[in-house]
């Protein structure tokens, strides 16, 4: 099984910078099958970036994804209030198709 | 648009049964994986089982905290993917949600119905 492990736990930023999301995997994520999605309070999860890097219908190109093998990043730049969420990043390689215990991002 | 909308979730004793449901509605229902996703209370996701199409066998996978104990099942003429769940602990307690698996060999989550509740407790 594939454990993910998320850095920082909580995020708390400006409006405009730029926040840097770590995930690193137990072991290699096979294929950079690997998935970011944001969650806000009472709704469903919504992908974000797929693929480590390919970014979803419809997601700002102020979010970008990188990394491969263990290691991957999701940055977002220039900050707005509506990005508060909890990020999680998922691994859809290998079964069980795990997810990261999540960054919780706030906007100051 | 594509749609997901889960039910039956409630309040059961634990060592009790509970089948969840979910509809889908928007897209060629048949063609897609369907995965469920719990999430408890104040706590990150858990991935909790799949079921493959009918060109796949309608073959399905589970999380080593459910095997056992949770089935999962579909009825393609109806849209319907449920989620039988037997021998339920207090830990099951969570919201639980369907996911439509994208078509492909990149099988990322594409769409997420909002969950249904469900509490163990005596």
């Amino acid at each position: 099984e594939i454990v993910l492990t998320q850095s920082p736990g909580t995020l708390s930023l400006s409006p405009g910078e730029r926040a840097t999301l770590s995930c690193r995997a137990s072991q290699s994520v096979s294929n950079t099958y690997l998935a970011w999605y944001h969650q806000k309070p009472g709704q469903a999860p919504r992908l974000l970036i797929y693929s480590a890097s390919s970014r979803a219908t419809g997601t700002p190109d102020r979010f970008s994804g990188s990394g491969s093998g263990t290691d991957f990043i999701l940055t977002i730049s220039r900050l707005e209030t509506e990005d508060s969420a909890v990020y999680y990043c998922q691994q859809y390689g290998s079964s069980p198709y795990s997810f990261g215990q999540g960054t919780k991002l706030e906007i100051k | 648009e594509v749609q997901l909308v889960e039910s039956g979730g409630g309040l059961v004793q634990p060592g009790g049964s509970l089948r969840l449901s979910c509809a889908g509605s928007g897209f060629t229902f048949s063609d897609y994986y369907v995965d469920w996703v719990r999430q408890a209370p104040g706590k990150g996701l858990e991935w909790v089982a799949r079921i493959r199409n009918k060109a796949n066998s309608y073959s399905t996978e589970y999380a080593a905290s459910v095997k056992g104990r949770f089935t999962v099942l579909r009825d393609d003429s109806k849209n319907l993917v449920y989620l039988q769940m037997n021998t339920l602990k207090t830990d099951d307690t969570a919201v639980y949600s369907c996911a439509r698996v994208k078509l492909g060999p990149i099988k990322y989550f594409d769409y997420w119905g909002q969950g249904t509740l469900v509490t163990v407790s005596s």
